[in-house]
């Protein structure tokens, strides 16, 4: 069965910081990996996937995340954080089965940032 | 404008009602899926749907139904047997051929 672990359920960074937020899966293929966002009251943003080739994937709003197989991880990464980044954050996992494209998701990060 | 569109965006029912949160999207996309959102447990899945006329249970299936009667629509009713309906409820869907969920912007399901 796939499964999807965030461990950090808050994580209050400083605006300008750098952040990372991380993400193990497990998967008994090639999984396909995505980072959503979401605001509160609001549906899920993509904010980058990863299906194959790079490992080091670029998203929208200067996000970017490694899938690291040896570690099972993919976690999220941003430079410098606005405040505007300020909301939740979910992991998920899948890939193409006989049963179509089933998500299994994280139970979400919560950012505070801090001006 | 194309997208996903939920309606209403806030839902409140007596308990032992029957309710059908609206699900519609205009992009022609092949699947599409119910989530349920509690706090701290992210999303399960209700239900999910590749093809009109067709449809299969997700994880936590028990206490709803759907149908799927055109490929732009795909309606969740929640029944009176979901012991716990109070949720915020998300519809997505994929194109064909691609692997990416896009999400409406949910319904907030307030029962008491």
């Amino acid at each position: 069965a796939q499964s999807v672990t965030q461990p950090d359920i808050h994580i209050t960074v400083s605006e300008g910081a750098s952040l990372e937020l991380r993400c193990n899966y497990s998967y008994g293929a090639t999984p396909y990996l995505f980072w959503y966002v979401q605001s509160p009251g609001q549906g899920l943003q993509l904010l980058l996937k990863y299906f194959s080739g790079d490992t080091l994937v670029q998203g929208i709003k200067g996000f970017e995340a490694e899938f690291k197989r040896s570690q099972s991880s993919f976690n999220l990464r941003k430079p410098s954080v606005h405040w505007s980044d300020a909301a939740e954050y979910f992991c998920a996992v899948g890939g193409l089965t006989g049963g179509g494209n089933k998500l299994t998701f994280g139970t979400g990060t919560q950012l505070k940032v801090e001006l | 404008d194309g997208g996903i569109t939920q309606s209403p965006k806030y839902l409140f029912r007596k308990e032992g009602q029957n309710v059908t949160l609206s699900c519609e999207q205009n992009l022609n996309h092949d699947a599409m899926y119910w989530y349920r959102q509690d706090p701290g447990q992210g999303l399960r899945l209700i239900y999910y749907s590749q093809i009109v006329n067709d449809f299969q249970k997700g994880d936590i299936a028990e206490g709803y139904s759907v149908s799927r009667e055109k490929k732009e629509s795909f309606p969740l009713t929640v029944t009176s047997a979901q012991k716990n309906p109070t949720a915020f409820y998300l519809c997505a869907s994929t194109p064909g051929g691609e692997n990416v969920q896009y999400f409406g912007p949910g319904t907030r399901l307030t029962v008491t």
